[in-house]
């Protein structure tokens, strides 16, 4: 099972919105309604941010919101702030064979 | 507020078996239908799922890792533990335990770093 494809960093300024891709397949993201997305600072553990796609866990701002198109999951993180600069991971449920696949990562700096 | 620590030896020799316990606070192991995970994070790359124990003591695994890894857990001590065998020097990485309920972990430890090294 290969990782969840995303890209390796996304840029904005403060105020502005930004989207992060997550591309897997017919047998994970496509199938599932089960995509969660983690915030992951420097040095420390990641931080649930999103999860069944688009339910944001109590304490989460309302400035990340979560999708999902087909194989493609997306998260979007409007107004940003210099808090928001970060890696970020999507992870699938995949069946159970392989149950969870994580996304490559994406950087987000905020300019 | 469920609290979750990793402890283990930081240093493991190539084809040995690394060794990390989790250790719940703040509430029990065995209430509440939850998945107790393992996943780890080499350095400088994203997040791999190792594998996951539920309550009743019921497991799954990463296929690609499944013939080295037992999850197991000790509901007297509140702590689940890892074991993964023949360790290599691509074994070297964070590793965090974790809680997991309908596909979402909400609950991470701090992590810990892992070497493999002769």
């Amino acid at each position: 099972q290969s990782a969840l494809t995303q890209p390796a960093s996304v840029s904005g300024s403060p105020g502005q919105s930004i989207t992060i891709s997550c591309t897997g397949t017919s047998s994970d993201v496509g199938s599932y309604n089960l995509v969660s997305w983690y915030q992951q600072h420097p040095g420390k553990a990641p931080k649930l941010m999103i999860y069944e796609g688009s339910k944001r866990p109590s304490g989460v701002s309302n400035r990340f919101s979560g999708s999902k198109s087909g194989n493609t999951a997306s998260l979007t993180i409007s107004g940003l702030q210099a808090e928001d600069e970060a890696d970020y991971y999507c992870c699938s449920y995949a069946g159970s064979s392989t149950f969870y696949v994580f996304g490559t990562g994406t950087k987000v700096t905020v300019l | 507020q469920v609290q979750l620590q990793e402890s283990g030896p930081g240093l493991v020799k190539p084809s040995q078996t690394l060794s990390l316990t989790c250790t719940v606070s703040g509430g029990s192991i065995s209430s509440g239908s939850y998945y107790w995970s393992w996943i780890r994070q080499p350095a400088g790359k994203g997040l791999e799922w190792i594998g996951r124990i539920y309550t009743s003591g019921s497991t799954n695994y990463n296929p690609s890792l499944k013939s080295r890894v037992t999850i197991s857990v000790d509901t007297s001590k509140n702590q689940f533990s890892l074991k993964l065998s023949s360790v290599t020097a691509a074994d070297t990485a964070v590793y965090y335990c974790a809680r997991e309920k309908g596909a979402r972990t909400d609950y991470w430890g701090q992590g810990t770093l892992v070497t493999v090294s002769s």
